[in-house]
């Protein structure tokens, strides 16, 4: 166990819909990094938030946001889906926002239909 | 041009026998690190093994070990000892820079290692 707790586990919807995926780090991991995994991408970072500011973005959608809340928890939002968008959506977490040693929670396994 | 770059879609292994994992990478930063992670069949991403780019000494962590070959931009897994149990996809990861903007992980596409008893 990675302790790092990704809600759900498993979510299908229909396109068209938002979800909100979450992620609770690690105890005293100030670092929130969101990645996406999918057959034809592989695995890619999308967003970093260290202390409930955002720090990095990368290969992430406009139709896609996130935040840290101040308890440390990260929600991933997730609008107006598409087919394309199913995949696994990793959360993962670190003590700096160095990421010497990220840990990765269970992943959400989104599939829309 | 790829960051990370994992030459072996798959491999074998027998159960007890070493395995080498090939990694190499492409950056222009002076500081960096690398990451192996270990993805079972049930989904999760476990932790492996972590090198920065300044650190002489190859990292081990139990049977894994980081082979560290930084003139030739090659960080390749070595896992001794194999265990059925470390049949899974294993990728190589890449932090670039230590300042800045730079925290994200590069993924390579990984390579799927197979134990055979």
């Amino acid at each position: 166990d990675s302790g790092v707790t990704q809600t759900p586990k498993h979510l299908i919807t229909a396109t068209g819909q938002r979800v909100t995926l979450r992620c609770s780090p690690r105890s005293g991991d100030l670092s929130v990094y969101w990645y996406q995994q999918s057959l034809d991408q592989g695995l890619q970072f999308l967003i970093q938030y260290y202390n409930g500011e955002e720090r990095a973005k990368g290969n992430i959608l406009e139709r896609f946001s996130a935040q840290q809340f101040p308890d440390l928890h990260s929600e991933l939002n997730l609008s107006s889906l598409e087919l394309g968008d199913s995949a696994l959506y990793f959360c993962a977490s670190s003590v700096t926002d160095l990421n010497t040693e990220a840990f990765f929670g269970q992943g959400t396994r989104l599939t829309v239909v | 041009a790829q960051k990370i770059t994992q030459t072996q879609p798959g491999m074998f292994v027998q159960e007890k026998e070493a395995v080498t994992l090939d990694c190499t990478y492409d950056t222009s930063d002076q500081s960096y690190g690398l990451f192996w992670y270990k993805q079972p069949s049930s989904g999760e991403m476990i932790f492996l093994i972590y090198q920065g780019s300044y650190d002489e000494q190859n990292a081990t962590e139990g049977r894994y070990s980081l082979n560290f070959q930084k003139a030739r931009k090659s960080a390749n897994l070595v896992i001794s000892a194999s265990q059925l149990g470390d049949s899974a996809m294993y990728f190589c990861a890449m932090r670039e820079g230590e300042g800045g903007s730079n925290y994200k992980l590069t993924f390579g596409k990984g390579t799927l290692l197979t134990v055979n008893p």
